[in-house]
């Protein structure tokens, strides 16, 4: 079935220091590809997505390219600030019969430092 | 605005009681979901409806049952047989999942008691 890998957390950073959460998966066909965000006490809030092979989704500093030859999409940020602490989560939608249903990696928690 | 309100933010339960948790959005979509979070483990899918008055299970739904009577709404009721009901609780919606991703409401998070 399909899954979503991501790196082992937590993480911790100094503010302007780089980022990267790497994360794979396994699924039949051609998924796309998304990295939500959690902060304390809240839902997830949909970061950036990615819909077929070599597209970059970005927003607010965040990137993360579709790479389909390596399974991969992991996310990165050039200077990160201490508000970028939360937990990212990568996702991948499968589409076919699973059409609509996201599957969820099991979350990397990010802490930032000043 | 539109959006996804869950209610309420915190509920808890005794043993044996059954508790029903709200979800309701304004968003117009049609497809709701329903995922279970516990530390350390990522979102797991109960219950998801694509339409009005049909829903499928997930890969968790023993022990919760769910509606769908009306668009904007979706309620999850945890019964007495789930035997860890303990968790936080997140509603989602989408107007297509494979190419634009959920909405999430602020959930809910459940204590046994």
């Amino acid at each position: 079935g399909d899954s979503v890998t991501q790196m082992e957390g937590p993480v911790t950073l100094s503010e302007e220091a780089f980022l990267t959460i790497n994360c794979t998966y396994t699924a039949t066909g051609y998924p796309s590809l998304f990295w939500y965000v959690q902060y304390p006490g809240e839902g997830l809030q949909l970061l950036l997505k990615a819909t077929k092979a070599d597209d970059k989704g970005s927003n607010k500093g965040f990137e993360a390219t579709y790479r389909k030859e390596t399974t991969s999409f992991h996310l990165e940020k050039g200077s990160v600030q201490v508000s970028d602490s939360a937990v990212y989560f990568c996702a991948l939608s499968a589409g076919g019969t699973s059409y609509g249903k996201l599957t969820f990696g099991q979350g990397t928690i990010l802490t930032v430092h000043p | 605005d539109g959006g996804i309100t869950q209610s309420p933010k915190y509920l808890f339960r005794k043993e044996g009681q059954n508790v029903t948790l709200s979800c309701e959005q304004n968003l117009n979509h049609d497809a709701m979901y329903w995922y279970r979070q516990d530390p350390g483990q990522g979102l797991r899918l109960i219950y998801y409806s694509q339409i009005v008055n049909d829903f499928q299970k997930g890969d968790i739904a023993e022990g919760y049952s769910v509606s769908r009577e009306k668009k904007e709404s979706f309620p999850l009721t945890v019964t007495s047989a789930q035997k860890n009901p303990t968790a936080f609780y997140l509603c989602a919606s989408s107007i297509d999942g494979d190419r634009t991703g959920y909405t999430f409401g602020s959930g809910t998070r459940l204590t046994v008691v």
